[in-house]
This record gives structure tokens, sequence and C-alpha cells, in this order.
């Protein structure tokens, strides 16, 4: 069936430092990947999206490119801040797939940045 | 426009009781999705609604949690006789439809069963 695999946590890291959150998925159709966040206190949200290989999804200095041949979807930032602390989540929608267990998350990971 | 509204954000009851928690989605979303998250856990699916039909159930993990949707759109979930281990932020989010819309979450509701 179908999955999402990503690094787990806790990631530390010093403010200005490059990220990178690994995340790999099996999907039986075509999906479409996501990247949700969900800062301290609060409820998920969605930060990027791509919906075909080879697309980038963008938002916030955040990158994610949609590689089918590694079916990956590793979520990057160039210089991370102190406000990016928060829990990220990897996901897919699998349209093949009849019902909602289509959208599948990875089980999170925690990212912490240090001043 | 108002986001996902969910209530009561905190609810401590007593193992036994029964709690109900609401969920108010984005006007206009027709898919409608309930979940549970442990403390350091990922995201457990519990329940997805389509209007007012719930075609997937399969989260539900006993017998004792239960949901409707009304009118499209308040969604109420109910746990009875509430345990220990049910303690954790239950989760809803509505989408415009079931297809690849991205989900829109609200803020979670605690629950803590002493």
């Amino acid at each position: 069936g179908d999955s999402v695999t990503q690094m787990e946590g806790p990631v530390t890291l010093s403010e200005e430092a490059f990220l990178t959150i690994n995340c790999t998925y099996t999907a039986t159709g075509y999906p479409s990947l996501f990247w949700y966040v969900q800062y301290p206190g609060e409820g998920l949200q969605l930060l990027l999206k791509a919906t075909k290989a080879d697309d980038k999804g963008s938002n916030k200095g955040f990158e994610a490119t949609y590689r089918k041949e590694t079916t990956s979807f590793h979520l990057e930032k160039g210089s991370v801040q102190v406000s990016d602390s928060a829990v990220y989540f990897c996901a897919l929608s699998d349209p093949s797939l009849s019902s909602a267990s289509k959208i599948i998350f990875g089980s999170g990971t925690r990212l912490s940045i240090r001043p | 426009g108002a986001g996902v509204s969910q209530s009561p954000s905190n609810k401590v009851t007593e193992k036994g009781k029964d709690v109900e928690l609401r969920c108010d989605p984005i006007s206009g979303h027709t898919a409608l999705y309930w979940y549970r998250q442990s403390l350091g856990q990922g995201l457990e699916f519990l329940i997805y609604f389509q209007g007012n039909s719930a075609p997937d159930k399969s989260g539900l993990p006993s017998d004792r949690f239960s949901a409707e949707r009304t009118g499209g759109s308040v969604s109420t979930l109910t746990i009875q006789r509430t345990q220990q281990e049910d303690s954790a932020v239950y989760l809803c989010a509505s989408s415009l439809d079931w297809a690849n819309s991205p989900l829109h979450f609200g803020n979670g509701t605690r629950l803590t069963v002493t």
C-alpha cells in the first residue's frame, strides 16, 4: 500500500544553517505531494505542494521538488530562522485510492533552531 | 474568511465519561476529516465525511468512537466511556473536495482523560 517515510527527528540546527528534511514515498497511482507544518500550539497548515513529477513547490523560503525517479520530496531551506521551529509533515494524496486513506501522512519531523 | 474551528480547545474528563468534540469546517468544503495525534506521534486517521455521509470509518479505534455530520457542515466526534488511552489531540480538517485539494486544519482539541 501507499506510504510516506520521513527522517526521524528531532533535528536541531543553528540559525542560518541549511536545512534538508528527507521524505520518500510509495504510491500505487500518481500522487500529489505536500509538506504541512505545525507550529507550537497550532494546527497543521499547508506549507507547499507539488502535483506532478518535476514540479517544485515553494513557500516562505522552503522548497521541495517532486522526484518521480527517486520517489522523493525532500524539504529544503537555505537559511533557517528561529521562527521555523515546528513539526514538519510530508504527505501524499493518491487519487487512485477510493477512500480517505488516499491521504497518507508521514510521522513528522520536529525541527528546533538555536539562535 | 474563517478557518476550521474546533471546540473546546481543551477538555479534561474523568475516565468513563462521554465527550463530544465539535468541528466547524470552512464554508463550502465538502470533505471533512478527523485525525488523532498522540504525544510525539504522527497523525492517525479516524474518519472521513463527504457531505453528510461517511464512506470511510476504517480508522475509528473502537465502537466507543462515533461521528456525525449534519447539513454538510458541522461535525461532532463522540467518545463514549472514555479511557486514559484516548488522551490525545483530536484534529479536524476540511477540503474543497476529496481529490487533491489540500487539507485545512483546525487547532485541535486536547483531550485529557484522568
